[in-house]
C-alpha cells in the first residue's frame, strides 16, 4: 500500500515564526503536491512537484515556499507565519502515470493542522 | 479555468436511505473526474473515478457516471451505512496531473 507520511498531526506556532511541514511517501512517486483544506472552500493547490529540485507555484503559492531535496520528501514552508494561514495541511504524491487509464490517482496522507495564535 | 461544483451540505440522512451527491463540472478538454471520501480525523482516499466519457466508476456501493453531455459525475449509493458517514470531495484532473476540487459535502448517516 501507498504510505505518505507527515510530521505532525497538530501543530501551534506564533505569528512571524518559519514552519517546516514535512511530508514523506514510500512508493518512489515522482509527484508531490501540497494543499491547504478550508471549511467551505474544498482543497486548494499551495504547490507541486514534478521531480527532485523541481516545483510549480499552484493556485495559492503566496506566503509559503516548498524544498524537494530528495524524491521521497516534499517540504512545505511558511517563512513568517500569520493567523490567516491557520488551516489544515494536505500532502499528496502520484505517479506520472502517462497512460489515460492511470492518470492522476493522489495518494494523500493524514494531515497537519496548523494552528497560528 | 477549470472548476467543480458540489451540492451543498451538510447532508443527513438515515441508515439504509438512497444517497445522491451531485457534481458539475466546467473543463476545456476531456478532463479524468474523481470522488475522494474524508473520513474523521484522516486524509483524503480515492473512492472512485472514471476517465472517458459514459465510463461508470463504483467501489464500495458507491456509483458515479461520467455524463459529457450534462458535465456532471454524480454520486449515488442504494443503501447507505453508518459507516459512510464522512466528506465528499468531486475532482477533475486534466493534463499535467493537477487535481480541481469541489468545496466538499459532508455526510452523516444516523442509525
Amino acid at each position: 500500500d501507498v504510505k505518505v507520511t507527515q510530521s505532525s498531526r497538530y501543530l501551534v506556532k506564533r505569528t512571524g515564526e518559519k514552519v517546516f511541514l514535512e511530508c514523506v511517501q514510500d512508493m518512489d512517486h515522482e509527484n508531490m503536491f501540497w494543499y491547504r483544506q478550508d471549511p467551505g472552500l474544498g482543497l486548494r493547490l499551495i504547490y507541486f512537484s514534478y521531480d527532485v529540485k523541481m516545483k510549480e507555484k499552484g493556485d495559492i503559492p503566496e506566503g509559503y515556499s516548498v524544498s524537494r531535496e530528495k524524491k521521497e520528501r516534499f517540504s512545505l514552508i511558511l517563512e513568517s507565519a500569520s493567523t490567516n494561514q491557520t488551516s489544515m495541511y494536505l500532502c499528496a504524491s502520484s505517479s506520472h502515470g502517462w497512460g489515460t487509464g492511470s492518470r492522476a490517482t493522489q495518494y494523500f496522507g493524514p494531515g497537519t493542522r496548523l494552528t497560528v495564535l | 479555468g477549470d472548476s467543480v461544483t458540489q451540492m451543498e451540505g451538510p447532508v443527513t440522512l438515515s441508515e439504509e436511505a438512497f444517497l445522491t451527491i451531485n457534481c458539475t463540472y466546467t473543463a476545456t478538454g476531456y478532463p479524468s473526474l474523481f470522488w475522494y471520501v474524508q473520513y474523521p480525523g484522516e486524509g483524503l482516499q480515492l473512492l472512485l473515478k472514471a476517465t472517458k466519457a459514459d465510463d461508470k466508476g463504483s467501489n464500495k456501493g458507491f456509483e458515479a457516471t461520467y455524463r459529457k453531455e450534462t458535465t456532471s459525475f454524480h454520486l449515488e449509493k442504494g443503501s447507505v451505512q453508518v459507516s459512510d458517514s464522512a466528506v465528499y470531495f468531486c475532482a477533475l484532473s486534466q493534463g499535467a496531473q493537477k487535481l480541481v476540487f469541489g468545496q466538499g459535502t459532508r455526510l452523516t448517516i444516523n442509525p
